[in-house]
């Protein structure tokens, strides 16, 4: 069965630092990978998806980047962490999708507070 | 670009009564998902709507798709404690299996 990992579960960054957010997924290939950030009481907002390694779009202009360096592996970064980056982190994976809309697997997400 | 509405916001309910969140598109959508997130959880699939008018039923929950598919409803009957948490619906896109999603309707169940 597939299975989603996110690490780490929680992060307390200072104004400033760098960030590095890791996903890998287990039992598929090729899948769709996705970053969402989630706001406290608010909804999902995607931020990066990626349909194969190397390819990665951004959905919003923002200061974070993401990179899919493996087929399962899928990282969120950034240089310097903003107080308005904080937020719960959540990854998705999906079967790949050409015409056919499948359903996103959630991992346990990264609630990532910034000081 | 792409987007849904969702309501409520909040829904309070006492154990045992019925709860219902609707989400509204201006546009035609071509399927609508819906998931669920426990209080400190993540999301979770619930169901997935493509056809005009489709009703689907799981256990106490019932799923509708407008048959314009401009919107979508989520009936809970008879709510449980178990129930609580945000649902979100979700409109799928045209390209790479993005999704929109709703803000949510956070639901608390009073036992």
């Amino acid at each position: 069965s597939q299975t989603i990992h996110q690490w780490p579960a929680t992060l307390v960054q200072p104004v400033g630092s760098p960030l590095s957010l890791e996903c890998t997924v287990e039992g598929t290939s090729n899948p769709n990978l996705y970053w969402y950030r989630q706001a406290a009481g608010r909804g999902l907002q995607l931020l990066f998806y990626s349909v194969g390694i190397g390819q990665i779009s951004s959905e919003v202009p923002q200061n974070l980047s993401a990179s899919r360096p493996q087929d399962r592996q899928f990282i969120l970064s950034s240089k310097k962490l903003l107080l308005s980056d904080s937020g719960f982190y959540l990854c998705a994976w999906s079967e790949l999708q050409t015409h056919t809309i499948y359903e996103q697997y959630f991992g346990p997400g990264t609630r990532l507070t910034v000081t | 670009g792409q987007q849904v509405m969702q309501i409520p916001q909040y829904q309070h309910v006492q154990e045992g009564e019925d709860f219902t969140t609707y989400c509204n598109s201006s546009t035609t959508l071509s399927n609508i998902q819906w998931y669920k997130q426990r209080p400190g959880g993540h999301p979770v699939f619930l169901i997935q709507l493509v056809k005009s008018g489709e009703v689907k039923k799981q256990k106490r929950l019932t799923f509708q798709f407008g048959e314009a598919k401009k919107n979508s409803s989520l009936h809970i009957t008879a709510t449980q404690t178990t129930d609580v948490g945000t649902y979100f619906c979700a409109a799928g896109g045209t390209s790479y299996g993005k999704l929109t999603f709703g803000q949510g309707t956070i639901l608390t169940v009073h036992p």
